[in-house]
């Protein structure tokens, strides 16, 4: 059964930082790694995938890595803002035939102005 | 942008109670998924359903739980005799899977229906 781990839990840092979010699973045979933002009482946004054959993915001041082999991926956050306070989730997708999203706890981010 | 979009956004039902909650998928997807997630938990996967069928459930998806497709555009979750422990927020989710690398894309999420049972 996949797990997934991110650390840290809860994050506080001053605006235009750059950070590093962390997420392992023990499972490395996954179809691909999607990042999500978790707005508190809100859905899911994607916010990055890496297909399980990609290392790196970017969209604007994200960039998101995978180290398919050692169950790792990262993401990067640039210049960081207050608006990007939120909960960042880390899901990798089995690749069994119903390609289901196994979700860490995330790691809870506060920008602080 | 397509959303996919869910139904009602709050629910509160008495135990025992049979609930339905509904969504409409973005129209060519091909993959649909249902999660839950209690409050204060990481987001559970339930099933996903693909060429009008089960392809994957896990533990959590019991009897009690059944998942249809009734027409072209709508995707619905039924528990049919709820408990107290079922109250969560249920995620909808949509997405084009398959072998194909163009097809390896991003699952996309309603706003969930948050159901409470009383």
């Amino acid at each position: 059964k996949q797990e997934v781990t991110q650390i840290p839990a809860a994050l506080s840092v001053p605006e235009g930082e750059n950070l590093v979010l962390n997420c392992s699973f023990t499972d490395s045979a996954i179809y691909n790694l999607q990042w999500f933002r978790q707005d508190p009482g809100k859905g899911l946004t994607s916010l990055l995938l890496i297909q399980s054959s990609q290392r790196e993915q970017t969209s604007g001041r994200l960039n998101a890595s995978l180290d398919k082999s050692s169950g790792r991926s990262t993401l990067y956050i640039a210049a960081s803002q207050p608006g990007d306070s939120a909960t960042y989730l880390c899901a990798p997708a089995g690749s069994n035939s119903g390609y289901a999203l196994n979700f860490g706890k995330g790691t809870s981010l506060l920008v602080t102005p | 942008e397509p959303e996919v979009t869910q139904t009602p956004s709050h629910q509160v039902t008495q135990m025992g109670q049979e609930v339905i909650l509904r969504c409409v998928p973005i129209s060519n997807h091909l993959y649909f998924y249902w999660y839950r997630q209690i409050l204060g938990q990481k987001v559970e996967f339930l099933v996903s359903f693909y060429n009008n069928e089960i392809s994957e459930k896990s533990e959590i998806f019991d009897d009690q739980f059944s998942v249809e497709r009734p027409d072209g555009s709508n995707f619905t979750l039924k528990i049919r005799s709820t408990k107290l422990e079922d109250s969560a927020m249920y995620f909808c989710a949509s997405g084009i899977q398959g072998l194909l690398e163009w097809a390896n894309q991003p699952q996309h999420f309603g706003d969930g229906t948050r159901l409470s049972i009383l």
